[in-house]
């Protein structure tokens, strides 16, 4: 079935190197949102990017956009402890006449000082 | 603090109980959306509301079932509690239902089945 992938499922790095997570979906996307979830939080929306081969920065955040809407990424430059959580990447269906968001499983990044 | 405020936040009850969990949107906010997340697992869709009627259903077991009431406010009930519920229940709301817009998550409710 329709279905949204993120890959890698658990990420562990040493501060300061660089981290990516990749999220790839069956189906076209209207657009992609990215959330983070801290360790005993809830998740926190991030950033939505609409156009299609999209690319936009928080610091040291960079998001993509696939061309095809169907993929994204979102790479943290020089990790910190602060980045410690899961990553969620979801998007609605293009086509779709619902709200709801397909969210990707989720990569757990934990950042060793 | 996303404006959305869910109760209670823990709940410990026994198997074959049933329990209501509750939400309140942000303000202006019109769909409200609940989730169940259970250990090293991803944000599973249970169901969404829009200004009270039922938009979409994802893997709600039919133990399960929500409202949305006239202050937009949402209850999801639980009943015939089995170990297996035990998890994180997120309520999530947003302006927008058609769009797929952003999601406001509050902090969730615990749920243990003993």
């Amino acid at each position: 079935g329709q279905q949204v992938m993120q890959i890698p499922q658990y990420q562990h790095v040493q501060e300061g190197e660089d981290f990516t997570t990749y999220c790839n979906s069956s189906t076209t996307l209207s657009n992609i949102q990215w959330y983070k979830q801290r360790p005993g939080g809830h998740p926190v929306f991030l950033i939505q990017l609409v156009k299609s081969g999209e690319v936009k920065k928080q610091k040291r955040l960079t998001f993509q956009f696939g061309e095809a809407k169907k993929n994204s990424s979102l790479h943290i430059t020089a990790t910190q402890t602060t980045d410690v959580g899961t990553y969620f990447c979801a998007g609605p269906y293009r086509g779709s006449t619902l709200g709801r968001l397909y969210f990707g499983r989720g990569t757990q990044l934990t950042v060793w000082p | 603090d996303s404006g959305v405020t869910q109760t209670p936040k823990h709940l410990i009850t026994a198997t074959g109980q049933r329990v209501t969990l509750r939400c309140s949107p942000r303000s202006g906010d019109l769909s409200v959306y609940w989730y169940q997340q259970s250990l090293d697992q991803g944000l599973q869709f249970l169901i969404q509301y829009y200004n009270g009627e039922e938009r979409a259903k994802g893997n709600i077991l039919e133990r399960f079932s929500a409202q949305q009431f006239p202050d937009l406010h949402s209850e999801l009930n639980l009943s015939s509690l089995e170990l297996g519920d035990s998890a994180l229940y997120f309520c999530a709301s947003s302006v927008r239902d058609r769009r797929g817009g952003e999601q406001y998550f509050g902090p969730g409710t615990r749920l243990t089945v003993t």
